[in-house]
């Protein structure tokens, strides 16, 4: 059974720019979440779909949004990046609410 | 508002011997609680959980113990083996009051273990 997957694994942007990070859950997985894990922070929450629905939302600004697809796969979009937004950039996929699987993560550098 | 702390930030223990990774929560409508291990620049790998119903669940050398009237989980590793050197990282989840799959995640322990 194939694992998480996220493309791409490494990512460099400039300032004010925006990027799309992808995720792909394991098969029959319909929950995904993003977790952002930095240095100073750990790992914290960003946001959680279901079905297609976004069932939760931690405390980021609404630069950073995304979507889930009617396969369950998943889309993650920072908008106008700041230095700040570097960052590991994690999803997971769970049946519903149990253990969350992670993926290798995007290693995203703003510069 | 740390809601998952892992106090200790490094543990070092001979190979062979226990390690103790300890984790304290303040929310009590936490119900499940997880343990993962993490290598630099990957995901988190997924160890064992343990539901608010029970006070221990065993998986090979790993045990997780949950006291909730102290709010506190631990997980026990035994014996400690060089190659589990890594981050180990608590997790819990409301998730039966909020019905979602958000996980609130402790600042994690490194765990050494010397040969």
């Amino acid at each position: 059974k194939a694992g998480v997957t996220q493309t791409p694994r490494y990512l460099i942007k400039t300032r004010g720019q925006q990027v799309t990070l992808s995720c792909s859950p394991i098969s029959g997985h319909r929950s995904v979440s993003w977790y952002q894990q930095t240095p100073g922070q750990g790992l914290q929450f960003l946001f959680e779909y279901f079905s297609e629905t976004q069932r939760n939302k931690g405390n980021f600004p609404g630069r950073f949004s995304g979507r889930q697809f009617s396969n369950s796969r998943s889309e993650m979009n920072v908008s106008t990046l700041e230095l700040g937004d570097s960052a590991l950039y994690l999803c997971a996929s769970s049946l519903a609410t149990g253990e969350a699987f992670f993926g290798q993560g995007t290693r995203l550098t703003v510069v | 508002d740390q809601q998952v702390k892992q106090n200790s930030p490094s543990l070092s223990v001979q190979e062979g011997r226990i390690s103790i990774l300890n984790c304290d929560y303040t929310n009590s409508m936490f119900d499940y609680f997880l343990w993962y291990k993490k290598y630099p620049a990957e995901g988190p790998t997924f160890l064992i959980s343990i539901s608010s119903i029970k006070d221990k669940n065993e998986d090979g050398r790993f045990t997780v113990f949950l006291n909730k009237s102290a709010k506190h989980l631990s997980l026990h590793i035994v014996p400690s083996q060089p190659g589990d050197s890594a981050v180990y990282f608590c997790a819990a989840s409301a998730r039966e009051s909020s019905n979602t799959g958000k996980l609130i995640f402790g600042q994690g322990t490194t765990l050494q273990v010397k040969p």
